[in-house]
């Protein structure tokens, strides 16, 4: 069955570092999201993507966030200066179609970031 | 805004018993849809089932039921026959017209026990 592969799945990285957190969505979904979860918290949403531009993104998603998708398989979340509260769970998933409700998402099984 | 409220932080089931987990939303659209996801302890989160908001039937798959009530703006998952591999966090989500993301609640903690 195919899947949302995220890589790593656990992250250390010291304050102020960039990290990149890599997915490979469904390969012929074309929505893909970021969403984290601060440890046992609620999965907030940060950004969406379609058509290699994003199409929605939350208050969280500021300028130290960026997304890529640099080829045909892979989409990228960068952090560029990581703070502490960034510390999280990122899910990365994707969707076959956006314009509609009824499409679920699928998930990924998580990176685990720890800034320190 | 839209928004999702699950009420009960944790919840517990006698193994084989069947148990609701209550989820509320709020929302102006017209359009929208109620998913819910489970995520056990090792992290990943699962699709459990959809309903539409326009579905006059309730969706069932499987073991998992969703009891809609539109007019109250609740959708509970109905698990039948609870299995220890239940326990698990679950979480309600929607999605409305108009946006592409899905809104999170906070999730129920079920332990089921033997």
């Amino acid at each position: 069955e195919p899947e949302v592969t995220q890589t790593p799945s656990h992250q250390v990285t010291q304050m102020g570092q960039e990290v990149i957190l890599r997915c490979v969505p469904i390969s012929n979904h074309l929505y893909f999201y970021w969403y984290r979860q601060i440890l046992g918290q609620k999965v907030e949403f940060l950004v969406s993507f379609y058509n290699n531009e994003i199409s929605e993104k939350s208050e969280i998603f500021d300028d130290q966030f960026s997304v890529e998708r640099p080829d045909g398989s892979n989409f990228t979340l960068k952090i560029r200066s990581t703070k502490l509260e960034d510390s999280a769970m990122y899910f990365c998933a994707s969707s076959a179609v956006g314009g509609y409700m009824n499409t679920e998402a699928f998930f990924g099984q998580g990176t685990r970031l720890t800034v320190v | 805004a839209q928004k999702i409220t699950q009420t009960q932080p944790g919840m517990f089931v006698q193994e084989k018993e069947a148990v609701t987990l209550d989820c509320t939303y709020d929302t102006s659209d017209q359009s929208y849809g109620l998913f819910w996801y489970k995520q056990p302890s090792s992290g990943e989160m699962i699709f459990l089932i959809y309903q539409g908001s326009y579905d006059e039937q309730n969706a069932t798959e499987g073991r998992y039921s969703l009891n809609f009530q539109k007019a109250r703006k609740s959708a509970n998952l109905v698990i039948s026959a609870s299995q220890l591999g239940d326990s698990a966090m679950y979480f309600c989500a929607m999605r409305g017209s108009g946006t592409y993301k899905y809104i999170f609640g906070t999730g129920t903690r079920l332990k089921v026990l033997a």
